[in-house]
């Protein structure tokens, strides 16, 4: 069965300090991998997918970025954290056909101070 | 740009009461849809998924409806229990072949016992 794996689960980070958080996944190979900010009501909001390693697509411009080093690993990043960046991050997959089903990772609290 | 609407926002209802929650979207090219369960702090957990050529989709007391035409989907959730209590979010899979998803703002419910 697939699993997948997202760490840590809470992070307070400085302004200005650097960020990684990183989510692997399980079971599958060639997964597509998706990372969504959810922000208190406003929902969910896609920053990052991607198809393949390497490959990485941006939804929104903003202070972040994505890596995928590895067919099943994916990496939010950011050099220098605001406060606007405090969020729940998630981090998601789904097998590479438009009518497979998503799945979800437990979530990364960040809070910026 | 798809949006997607979910309403009631929040809803508090006695325990045994069927929950119904309605989800609507604005562009009917979708290749599926899915509804989630989110306990607070946590991840998403996925409860049903229709694909786009489905009407509905059933699991225990979950029942959900599909009709792609009109740009909607009903959450029913029979016989509802204090355990049900949880932010409920629809989602649907864009058809423009990135597959990405399209949230909700979710509905929040309360059973009361």
């Amino acid at each position: 069965s697939q699993t997948i794996h997202q760490w840590p689960a809470t992070l307070v980070q400085p302004v200005g300090s650097p960020l990684s958080l990183e989510c692997t996944v399980e079971g599958t190979s060639n997964p597509n991998l998706y990372w969504y900010r959810q922000a208190a009501g406003r929902g969910l909001q896609l920053l990052f997918y991607s198809v393949g390693i390497g490959q990485i697509s941006s939804e929104v411009p903003q202070n972040l970025s994505a890596s995928r080093p590895q067919d099943r690993q994916f990496i939010l990043s950011s050099k220098k954290l605001l406060l606007s960046d405090s969020g729940f991050y998630l981090c998601a997959w789904s097998r590479d056909r438009g009518w497979s089903e998503a799945f979800f990772g437990q979530g990364t609290r960040l809070t910026v101070v | 740009k798809q949006e997607v609407t979910q309403i009631p926002a929040a809803l508090s209802v006695p325990e045994g009461e069927n929950l119904v929650l309605n989800c609507s979207f604005t562009d009917s090219a979708i290749y599926n849809l899915q509804w989630f369960r989110q306990d607070p702090g946590k991840g998403l957990t996925s409860l049903l998924l229709i694909q786009s050529s489905q009407r509905e989709q059933t699991s225990g007391r979950l029942n959900a409806s599909l009709d792609k035409s009109s740009g909607r989907s009903t959450l029913y959730i029979a016989a509802s229990q204090p355990g049900d209590s949880a932010t409920y979010l629809c989602a649907v899979k864009t058809g423009d072949g990135n597959n990405r998803l399209a949230f909700g703002k979710g509905n929040q419910v309360v059973v009361i016992p």
